[in-house]
């Protein structure tokens, strides 16, 4: 069966980083977009970009332009984001997502990652 | 930027029907998606491409789009349908997904 299972919940100061994984399983991982959507406290979601795994393209939201990065291991069917400089807004539940298309929905999510950033 | 405009909150009595609407410019031209969120978990996928429902989703649930509004249908909710809905789009010309601002759905 799909499962994305995501990495374990991170306490970072501020202007550190942090990556995040998504360890895909169930199906050809190389047949769908990854997208990460993160979820602030009590707030809604929030898109944050995707990878294509097949060429590693990817397209940023314009609010997060030069501070994250989608990367992703074919190897061993994982999808990283690592967003920098981390700031105090960015307390947030981070979650995978996967897509077949561009316009397409997201059928399967990841369990979610809680990032804190707290000094 | 495309934004969607969702009701924050919307109240119906079990056996009811409950209509949640998301709201966008010309959005009757978008493929719009639907999800679920129960507190503590991740979002759940209910309706995709503005009516299609996936398996394991009730028929209870259903959708359209048309105009400026795509509309999320529950009909005789139940006290499980309690929680937040977020409807979702992609815009093909800034190549980002946009998704509305959710609806807390209440069940007296």
């Amino acid at each position: 069966q799909v499962q994305l299972v995501q990495s374990g919940a991170e306490v970072k100061k501020p202007g550190a980083s942090v990556k995040v994984s998504c360890e895909a399983s169930g199906y050809t991982f190389t047949g769908y977009y990854f997208h990460w959507v993160r979820q602030a406290p009590g707030q809604g979601l929030e898109w944050m970009g995707r990878i294509n795994p097949n060429s590693g393209g990817t397209n940023y939201a314009q609010k997060f332009q030069g501070r994250v990065t989608m990367t992703r291991d074919t190897s061993i069917s994982t999808a990283y984001m690592e967003l920098r400089r981390l700031r105090f807004d960015d307390t947030a539940v981070y979650y995978c997502a996967r897509a077949v298309t561009a316009g397409s929905s997201f059928d399967f999510w990841g369990q979610g990652t809680l990032v804190t950033v707290s000094s | 930027s495309y934004v969607l405009t969702q009701p924050p909150s919307v109240s119906v009595a079990p056996g009811k029907t409950a209509r949640v609407t998301c709201g966008g410019n010309n959005i009757g031209s978008k493929s719009v998606h639907w999800y679920q969120q129960k507190p503590g978990q991740a979002p759940v996928l209910v309706i995709y491409y503005d009516s299609d429902r996936p398996s394991g989703i009730p028929e209870r649930f259903s959708g359209s789009n048309s105009g400026n509004t795509a509309t999320l249908t529950i009909s005789r909710v139940e006290a499980g349908d309690e929680a937040d809905y977020y409807c979702q789009v992609w815009d093909s010309g800034t190549y980002h997904v946009v998704f509305g601002g959710g609806t807390k759905l209440t069940v007296l």
